[in-house]
């Protein structure tokens, strides 16, 4: 079992639908980042959180330490949010980040 | 406004021969790092490195080796490419504790 697990793998969702990706942990951890990648490459770092929620424009990240869970929310979904969607938790002692699978999400018109 | 630059996108690489992956950040960021991503396997990390020649091996650092002689750079060396390291490489550096984390836009290496 991954010490860091993704929901759904896959989602499609029609423009303008609410969007939630979860990620759940089984170790302790200090903060965690939700990173988008576009198809070509290029990782972005959207949010680290390390309590609480955050928010910027359309998305919104939110983390349960107690709970070892955090949820990104997209809001008023768009073609353009389309892409994978990664949680990295920063774990252990040696401050390692641990990654999970991804989410692919594809945003149709 | 470009943080982290790789300083190729795409390579194609006979087997055998050495490869040169180089990473630049202008963030003057202690923390670098090389990871390879591969469908259904994620990011993995190979090294990474929290000063200047300063080195620390990864998940999966068997193949290749590492070397940051300037703060802002932290190169990979494939010594003997093979075809199991067709692969995307990212570079990215942080901050301690992972504050400011910033990706390069990945090198896609194909080797034949």
């Amino acid at each position: 079992k991954n010490e860091v697990e993704q929901s759904p793998q896959n989602l499609t969702a029609q423009e303008g639908e609410f969007i939630t990706i979860n990620c759940s942990y089984s170790v302790g951890i200090s903060a965690l980042h939700w990173l988008q990648q576009h198809p070509g490459g290029g990782i972005v770092s959207l949010f680290m959180l390390s309590s609480g929620k955050k928010k910027h424009g359309r998305l919104i990240a939110t983390i349960n330490i107690q709970e070892k869970h955090s949820s990104l929310h997209i809001t008023a979904s768009h073609p353009r949010d389309s892409a994978v969607y990664i949680c990295a938790a920063v774990t252990g002692t040696a401050s390692k980040l641990t990654f999970g699978t991804g989410t692919r999400l594809q945003v149709t018109l | 406004d470009v943080k982290v630059t790789q300083s190729s996108r795409y390579l194609v690489k006979r087997t055998g021969e050495k490869v040169f992956l180089e990473c630049v950040q202008d963030m003057d960021h202690e923390n670098m790092f090389w990871y390879r991503q591969d469908p259904g396997l994620g990011l993995r990390l190979i090294y990474f490195s929290y000063d200047v020649k300063m080195k620390e091996k990864g998940d999966i650092p068997e193949g290749y080796s590492v070397s940051r002689e300037k703060k802002e750079r932290f190169s990979l060396i494939l010594e003997s490419a093979s075809t199991n390291q067709t692969s995307m490489y990212l570079c990215a550096s942080s901050l301690r504790g992972y504050r400011e984390l910033f990706f390069g836009e990945g090198s896609r290496l194909t080797v034949l």
